[in-house]
């Protein structure tokens, strides 16, 4: 079975410090992970997927296989990163996605 | 092409109506995707298609659920017989056989009372 943790539910930064929102997964195949955001009344978007490794809005995420994991990452935090955090997983043969619950960013001015 | 885009918005409903929502994918994308999302917790599986045909359904996916997508374009999600716990966000996503991730529509958000 397919599953995504994300273990905070909230997570608070000030502005300009390092931010790490995690997820953890549960698969047995090669999985392939993404990042989705929601920035407030808007949509669900595609923030990054750990194949393209680029960096997003200075985001970067790197899939740890040993460690499960594909933990999101940003050295300097701005107010408009404050939304909801999506970590999913999509399994061999382009299964449809699974979602974690989402972690809530907070970026205090 | 405006992307996903899903109607209608809001629906209010009384409990033990019909309701059905409708999705417009982008145009040259070939899977269609079904969501559900509450309160606190991550979009939901509900579905998929690629074009016409439906190759997975959730076991959230009850029998008062049907979805469709007629000559492989938009899609129809009804739900029959409407009960309190179906009120959700309910969200549509397409993308290409391999593509890069997922296009969201807005979502419909449904309330039963």
């Amino acid at each position: 079975a397919q599953r995504v943790t994300q273990p905070e539910k909230l997570l608070s930064v000030f502005k300009g410090a390092p931010v790490e929102l995690k997820c953890n997964y549960s698969y047995s195949g090669s999985p392939e992970l993404f990042w989705y955001v929601q920035y407030s009344r808007q949509r669900l978007q595609l923030l990054l997927r750990h194949i393209s490794r680029e960096s997003i809005k200075g985001f970067t995420a790197d899939l740890n296989k040993g460690e499960t994991s594909f933990h999101l990452k940003k050295p300097f935090a701005q107010e408009e990163d404050s939304a909801m955090y999506y970590c999913a997983l999509s399994g061999t043969g382009n299964t449809p996605l699974v979602f974690g619950k989402g972690t809530r960013l907070s970026v205090i001015a | 092409d405006t992307g996903v885009s899903q109607n209608p918005r809001h629906k209010i409903t009384k409990r033990g109506q019909n309701v059905t929502f409708r999705c417009d994918p982008i145009s040259e994308h070939n899977r269609l995707y079904w969501y559900r999302q509450t309160l606190g917790q991550g979009p939901e599986f509900l579905t998929y298609f690629q074009n016409e045909a439906q190759l997975e359904k959730s076991r959230l996916l009850s029998d008062r659920f049907s979805a469709e997508r007629p000559k492989g374009s938009f899609s129809t999600l009804e739900i029959q017989r409407t009960e309190q716990g179906d009120s959700a966000m309910y969200l549509c996503a397409s993308s290409l056989e391999r593509g890069n991730g997922y296009t969201f529509g807005s979502g419909t958000r449904l309330t039963v009372v």
